[in-house]
């Protein structure tokens, strides 16, 4: 059964990046997508990409194309999801969940706050 | 993409009673890629349905799922007091992959 353990909130200023991480324990990693998805404050659920660590290899969506990078550490077991150029609607809780197609389990969710 | 609209927005019900929500799909959702997902109040969602009436292991068997190309929809028969929640549904047919707005269900 795999868990997921992410980091600690974070607070932005307008225009800089943020790293969240996601370190997973139980089933052999790097052998399932490792998903990321957000939920502004009341807000719902958008899908921002994912990676399958054994090969590296990325999706993302085409609104977060240009600033959004996901990447793995296979030995750490950890993805870790940074998003740059940060504005004010970025504001949200960060989730990873296990999947590419269906999500589960999801992590805790990592709040992160864009403001001046 | 695909827009998936839930309804309805909020729903007010009593213990014991039997609901059911409703997902439908802006085009064909396909081979019934969809998920349910259910989130309380400062926790993340959790996987109720998927392939739109498979039940993981661990879901109670009075969460049922149902439906195929526009359609979909999520019925909770005998309403527990831990129900009270929203639910999503998602697509994962096409990419890419999203969900609906939600359904809040309240407790009347």
């Amino acid at each position: 059964q795999v868990q997921l353990v992410q980091s600690g909130a974070e607070v932005k200023k307008p225009g800089s990046s943020v790293r969240v991480s996601c370190r997973a324990s139980g089933e052999a990693f790097g052998s399932y997508t490792l998903t990321w998805v957000r939920q502004a404050p009341g807000q719902g659920l958008e899908w921002l990409g994912g990676v399958l660590p054994v090969f590296g290899t990325t999706k993302y969506a085409r609104k977060f194309q240009t600033r959004l990078t996901i990447t793995a550490d296979e030995a750490t077991r950890t993805v870790y999801m940074e998003l740059s150029s940060l504005r004010s609607n970025d504001t949200a809780v960060y989730y990873c969940a296990r999947g590419h197609d269906w999500f589960a389990p999801w992590g805790p969710g990592t709040p992160v706050t864009v403001s001046s | 993409e695909i827009v998936l609209t839930q309804s309805p927005g909020t729903l007010s019900v009593s213990p014991g009673e039997s609901i059911t929500l409703s997902c439908r799909a802006s085009q064909s959702v396909t081979s019934s890629f969809l998920a349910w997902y259910q989130q309380k109040p400062g926790q993340a969602p959790r996987l109720l349905i998927y392939g739109a009436s498979y039940r993981p292991t661990g879901v109670p068997d009075r969460f049922s799922g149902r439906g195929s190309g526009t359609d979909f929809s999520l019925t909770i028969s005998t309403l527990e007091p831990e129900d009270f929640a929203v639910y999503y549904c998602q697509q994962y047919g096409s990419s890419p992959g999203t969900f609906g707005q939600g359904t809040k269900l309240d407790i009347k």
